[in-house]
C-alpha cells in the first residue's frame, strides 16, 4: 500500500449505530487530519493531530470522536449520527515542521457516509 | 465564515485553449496558497502552490498567479487537455499552520 488509504470506502448506517472510519498513511508523515466534504461545500477541517497529539478541533460535535494511536493511523468513531452528517469524509497527512515551511497535505480517497 | 471562495462552480473549455480558475480570500493572514485537483472517487491531489512572497509560480502547463492587494489568485492551465477535467480546489493557510481552508471547488470540463 502506498500513500493514504481509507476504509471503508462506503458506509451506510442508521442513526443509532456505532461505526468507525479508518485511515492509514504510508508516507512517514507526523500530522494527520480529518475533513468533511458536504455536497457543494468547501472541505471542512474537523480534527488535526500533530505527533499523535490532537492540536485542533474545529467545533465538531461529540458524536464524532477521533483516535490517533500512532502517527500512521487515524480513526474516526461515529455514534448517534444525524442524516445531515452524510458526507464524504477525507483523511490527509503531511509532514509538519514547527517553524519550517509549509508542506502540502496528501489525501486518501475518502469514505462516503450515508446516515439513514 | 468562508474565508476562501471559488465563485464559479463550473467551467467548460475547449481542448488546447487556456483554462483560468479563480479564487478569492478574505483573511489577510494567509501566506501560502495551494491548488488541489480531484477526480471522482479519489481524494484531492496537490497540484501547485505559491507563497505570498511571490506573485507567480509556474510548473509545466500550470501557472498560479497571486494578487495580494486584491486577495485573489488564479490557476492557468495552458494548453488544456481532456485529462484535466476534474474539480479544482483552492486552499490557503497562515503561518505554517495545519489549519488549511478550502474553497468549494470549480468543476473544469475540457472538451475534445
Amino acid at each position: 500500500e502506498t500513500g493514504v488509504t481509507q476504509t471503508p470506502r462506503h458506509l451506510v448506517m442508521g442513526m443509532t449505530n456505532k461505526k468507525s472510519l479508518k485511515c492509514e498513511q504510508h508516507l512517514g508523515h507526523n500530522a494527520m487530519y480529518w475533513y468533511k466534504q458536504s455536497a457543494k461545500k468547501p472541505l471542512e477541517l474537523m480534527f488535526v493531530y500533530n505527533f499523535k497529539e490532537q492540536t485542533e478541533n474545529n467545533s465538531v460535535p461529540s458524536r464524532f470522536s477521533p483516535e490517533c494511536p500512532n502517527s500512521s493511523h487515524l480513526f474516526l468513531h461515529l455514534h448517534t449520527l444525524q442524516p445531515e452528517d452524510s458526507a464524504l469524509y477525507l483523511c490527509a497527512s503531511s509532514q509538519y515542521v514547527m517553524g519550517g515551511t509549509y508542506n502540502e497535505q496528501f489525501f486518501g480517497p475518502g469514505t462516503r457516509l450515508t446516515v439513514l | 465564515d468562508q474565508q476562501v471562495k471559488q465563485n464559479s462552480p463550473s467551467l467548460s473549455v475547449q481542448e488546447g485553449r487556456i483554462s483560468i480558475l479563480n479564487c478569492d480570500y478574505t483573511n489577510s493572514m494567509f501566506d501560502y496558497f495551494l491548488w488541489y485537483k480531484k477526480y471522482p472517487a479519489e481524494g484531492p491531489t496537490f497540484l501547485i502552490s505559491i507563497s505570498s512572497i511571490k506573485d507567480k509560480n509556474e510548473d509545466g502547463r500550470f501557472t498560479v498567479f497571486l494578487n495580494k492587494s486584491a486577495k485573489h489568485l488564479s490557476l492557468h492551465i495552458v494548453p488544456s487537455q481532456p485529462g484535466d477535467s476534474a474539480v479544482y480546489f483552492c486552499a490557503a493557510s497562515a503561518g505554517n499552520n495545519n489549519d488549511m481552508r478550502f474553497g468549494a471547488g470549480t468543476r473544469l470540463t475540457v472538451k475534445p
